[in-house]
């Protein structure tokens, strides 16, 4: 079974600061990566996704990730943050062949001015 | 155009009691899914349709959860004897067959069991 572990539940950041949000994942066969964001009282979005090729994607909102095979990770990153990145984020695996997303338990990111 | 919408928003009943949650996907969509998220978790797999049929039911806790989806376009997740623990946002998602990895979600439908 597939499983998902996103390391910081909350992270603080000011303004104008970088963030990197961690992810790492366990499967035993080849999966496709993804991170959504969710807003306060929104729906989730696509933010980017890992399917193949370039082991770094770059997504919406200057968000960008970095698919490391080895360390099993796609951590998030974004250089500059603005006060409207505040949301909670989740990555989420799929497996190849299979169409169920396993996501982590999210980590909430705040932006203070 | 418009998005996945669920209603109701909100739905508030007592321990015991039927519920059914709808689910209207993205017009063209053939794969629809349903997730659950518990308050301070990750959405958790429930059930994936294709079409009219259910292909893998493998994330229903029990056998109170049962979902249809008879003319392939929206989906009722249907709830009996409801539990205090069945507590949790309801999600749908929809996506396209040939572009299956991007799922669209909607903005979900919070129950509450008292």
């Amino acid at each position: 079974a597939q499983s998902v572990t996103q390391l910081d539940s909350q992270v603080p950041v000011f303004e104008e600061a970088p963030v990197e949000l961690r992810c790492n994942y366990s499967s035993s066969v080849s999966v496709y990566l993804f991170w959504y964001v969710q807003y306060p009282n929104q729906g989730l979005q696509l933010l980017l996704k890992y399917l193949s090729g370039s082991t770094l994607v770059k997504g919406i909102n200057g968000f960008e990730a970095e698919f490391n095979k080895s360390q099993t990770s796609f951590h998030l990153r974004k250089p500059s943050v603005h006060i409207s990145d505040t949301a909670e984020y989740f990555c989420a695996v799929r497996v190849q062949g299979a169409q169920k997303l396993v996501f982590g338990q999210g980590t909430r990111l705040t932006i203070n001015p | 155009g418009a998005g996945v919408s669920q209603t109701p928003s909100n739905k508030v009943t007592e321990k015991g009691k039927y519920v059914e949650l709808r689910c209207d996907p993205i017009s063209g969509h053939t794969a629809l899914y349903w997730y659950r998220q518990s308050l301070g978790q990750g959405p958790e797999f429930l059930i994936y349709f294709q079409g009219t049929g259910a292909a893998d039911d493998s994330g229903l806790p029990n056998d109170r959860f049962f979902a249809v989806r008879p003319e392939g376009s929206v989906s009722t997740l249907k709830i009996q004897r409801t539990e205090r623990g069945d507590s949790a946002v309801y999600l749908c998602a929809s996506s396209l067959v040939r572009n299956a990895d991007t799922q669209y979600f909607g903005p979900g439908t919070r129950l509450t069991v008292l």
